[in-house]
């Protein structure tokens, strides 16, 4: 099946600073990519719909500024947690669908768990 | 009430046993996801569904359109399966995006 890869797995910084997490389709090329959070036991909270050549499309709640989002060419969409403080401590994972606007059949990332201290 | 309704929330089963896991939804879908998330945190997709039934090896999903459910089915069960298993669908109410269900815990014991 399709690959995404997203990287790095795990990060831990410092409060404060950013870190910046990619997401790169493999063997395939995708418009839009999704990208999401989780806290422990719960579901995928989607952040935000990336979008390819334009802007990032946000969710309720979520701040642009603090959670930006890149999606520079077709296989390569990246989030950049700015100014990190611990209760950003997550983990944050991707989503790619192949072809254009985001629908048919969802390939994820393997995430990224991030540790502010 | 959340669109997407899983259940069990959680479910030990012993090896070798056969498990159902079920979903049911409340919005017209295009489409239906089922997902696999292991301890580690990636998530692999197991089925995407519109209609009727899908097998791959001891796994198999069917979805109803007419009464919005559907169920994964694991056969043979093993250790090996157990993770969270996630339903997600997509709504052209939702535009692109999935609406996932809460998850269901699974352990599967030897």
């Amino acid at each position: 099946g399709a690959v995404v890869s997203q990287h790095p797995s795990w990060v831990i910084c410092k409060s404060g600073t950013s870190v910046k997490i990619e997401c790169r389709s493999l063997d395939f090329q995708a418009t839009t990519m999704f990208w999401y959070r989780q806290f422990p036991k719960q579901s995928l909270m989607l952040m935000a719909t990336s979008n390819e050549g334009s802007k990032a499309t946000y969710e309720q709640g979520v701040e642009k500024d603090k959670f930006l989002i890149n999606h520079a060419s077709l296989t390569l969409s990246t989030l950049t947690v700015t100014s990190a403080h611990p209760e950003d401590s997550s983990f944050y994972i991707c989503s790619a669908t192949p072809g254009t606007g985001g629908w048919g059949e969802a390939f994820f990332g393997q995430g990224t768990r991030l540790t502010v201290v | 009430k959340n669109e997407v309704e899983q259940s069990p929330q959680n479910l030990t089963a012993q090896e070798g046993e056969f498990i159902t896991i079920n979903c049911s939804y409340s919005v017209g879908i295009s489409a239906l996801h089922w997902l696999q998330q292991h301890p580690g945190g990636g998530i692999v997709s197991l089925f995407m569904l519109s209609s009727g039934k899908k097998k791959h090896g001891r796994l198999i999903a069917t979805i109803n359109i007419q009464e919005k459910h559907s169920s994964l089915h694991i056969t043979a069960s093993h250790p090996r399966d157990s993770a969270v298993y996630i339903c997600a669908v997509a709504s052209m109410e939702y535009g692109n995006k999935l609406v996932f269900g809460a998850g269901t815990i699974l352990r599967v014991k030897s």
